[in-house]
């Protein structure tokens, strides 16, 4: 079983400053882990992920993610937040890369709020 | 880039009649297809899984004969629900993949906005 707690559902940041969406997971296997972010009334688009290569990784949009094994955790951070980064982020854990839509664990989300 | 087409993006209905909402693989052959449901402020909740001609596979607690999903065609599956209750308001979002290889990725729609009155 898997499953994924984004603690803090709602995040507020100045603009410029640095972004920690914060994202722990728990898995029986070693796990393929997303982030995904959603603007409102849209889908979801994939911000970058895991798949047991580097731990840190880069996705678009300025944003990263570290995979740290010891803290079961795959926090997102971005340097300086953008008044565009404003949307709902999600995290996601599953044990099976890509087209595993069927296998895809969604956290709760964490919407980011970006103050001018 | 791939390209999943969802329509209507909102629709409103009257309660007791039936809504269609299509997902569209744009530019992909989607043989898999899958359909979420999100309520407002939490996350989305896998509703079914649709293989490109074959029945879908629905996640525990999913009506069946409510939420019928049709995948006839490689880029063509379509979520009706049935019947509407205001308690079927939601947003619902698919998502497709193809299986042309190991790292297939899946691409989601944009969503459409159900309001049942």
């Amino acid at each position: 079983a898997q499953s994924v707690t984004q603690l803090g559902s709602h995040v507020s940041v100045s603009e410029g400053a640095l972004v920690l969406l914060r994202c722990n997971y728990s898995s029986s296997v070693p796990p393929y882990l997303f982030w995904y972010v959603q603007y409102p009334n849209q889908g979801l688009q994939l911000l970058l992920k895991y798949t047991s290569a580097a731990t840190l990784v880069k996705g678009i949009n300025g944003f990263e993610a570290e995979f740290k094994k010891s803290e079961t955790s795959f926090h997102l951070t971005k340097p300086s937040a953008h008044m565009s980064d404003a949307a709902e982020y999600f995290c996601a854990v599953s044990d099976r890369p890509h087209n595993a839509g069927n296998m895809l664990t969604f956290g709760g989300g964490t919407r980011l709020m970006v103050k001018p | 880039g791939a390209v999943v087409s969802q329509h209507p993006s909102w629709v409103i209905c009257k309660s007791g009649t039936s809504v269609k909402i299509e997902c569209r693989s744009l530019d992909f052959q989607a043989t898999t297809m899958f359909w979420y449901r999100q309520f407002p402020k939490q996350s989305l909740m896998l509703m079914a899984t649709s293989n490109e001609g074959s029945k879908a596979t629905y996640e525990q607690g999913v009506e069946k004969d409510k939420f019928l999903i049709n995948h006839a065609s490689l880029t063509l599956s379509t979520l009706t629900v049935t019947s509407a209750h205001p308690e079927d308001s939601s947003f619902y979002i698919c998502s497709a993949t193809s299986a042309t290889g190991r790292e297939s990725p899946l691409h989601f729609g944009n969503g459409t906005r159900l309001t049942v009155t």
